[in-house]
């Protein structure tokens, strides 16, 4: 079946520009995360849905960032007034949510430059 | 989350098996071990999990020792196309809390021809 996707999957950007990027889940997994990847860095999470609420933001790196999901499907990473050191691949994965054991899976990502 | 350690990077032979270790002597009771790997330019796709029993799936199996301080990841065959990084993470059960994954630095797998 179809996996996680997202767009754009390149993203170029002034600095001060505000970005979209967009995340679809696996249809029926309830639980969401973002996280990015600065170059030749591990990743750092973002932020975790579970349907449409987000009850772990800590993530988040500064008030420029904020995150929706809607109808408990896609999400929407929103960076306001871009900086450059916010240049990243920004991941998303989602898993089967409630309890239990589940591994997530990831998207391809998408990258961004902010020059 | 538990913090764990493993080797910048390993060689293996193309065929051989790959074992790749890693430390989480701080792993609490309810803390299971997760694999991940990241091929390169690619997001990190999900390898096994295990508690305390040793698991195996089509992928690899996944060692863990009798007091789960330390694991071992096993590619049985490795190919080319295993050369990735691949993360060792300790984390807790999802309807614990925080479900998000904590990822280290990774051992940087090359697979030599």
């Amino acid at each position: 079946g179809a996996g996680v996707s997202q767009s754009p999957s390149n993203k170029v950007t002034e600095k001060g520009k505000d970005v979209e990027l967009r995340c679809d889940p696996i249809s029926g997994h309830t639980a969401l995360y973002w996280y990015r990847q600065s170059l030749g860095q591990g990743l750092e999470f973002l932020i975790y849905f579970q349907g449409n609420s987000a009850p772990d933001k800590s993530g988040l790196p500064s008030d420029r960032f904020s995150a929706e999901r809607t109808g408990g499907s896609v999400s929407t990473l929103t960076i306001q007034r871009t900086q450059q050191e916010d240049s990243a691949v920004y991941l998303c994965a989602s898993s089967l949510g409630a309890s239990g054991l589940y591994e997530q899976y990831f998207g391809p990502g998408t990258r961004l430059t902010v020059t | 989350d538990a913090k764990t350690t493993q080797p910048p990077s390993m060689d293996c032979a193309e065929g051989r098996a790959a074992n790749l270790p890693c430390n989480h002597s701080t792993i609490s009771g309810n803390e299971y071990v997760y694999w991940y790997r990241q091929i390169h330019s690619q997001g990190p796709q999900y390898i096994i999990h295990g508690l305390k029993n040793n698991e195996t799936n089509e992928m690899a199996s996944l060692i863990i020792t009798e007091d789960r301080k330390s694991s071992t990841l096993i590619l049985p065959h490795a190919t080319l196309r295993d050369t990735a990084v691949y993360y060792c993470i300790v984390s807790g059960r999802p309807d614990t809390g925080r479900r998000a994954l904590t990822f280290g630095s990774g051992t940087r797998l090359q697979v030599q021809p």
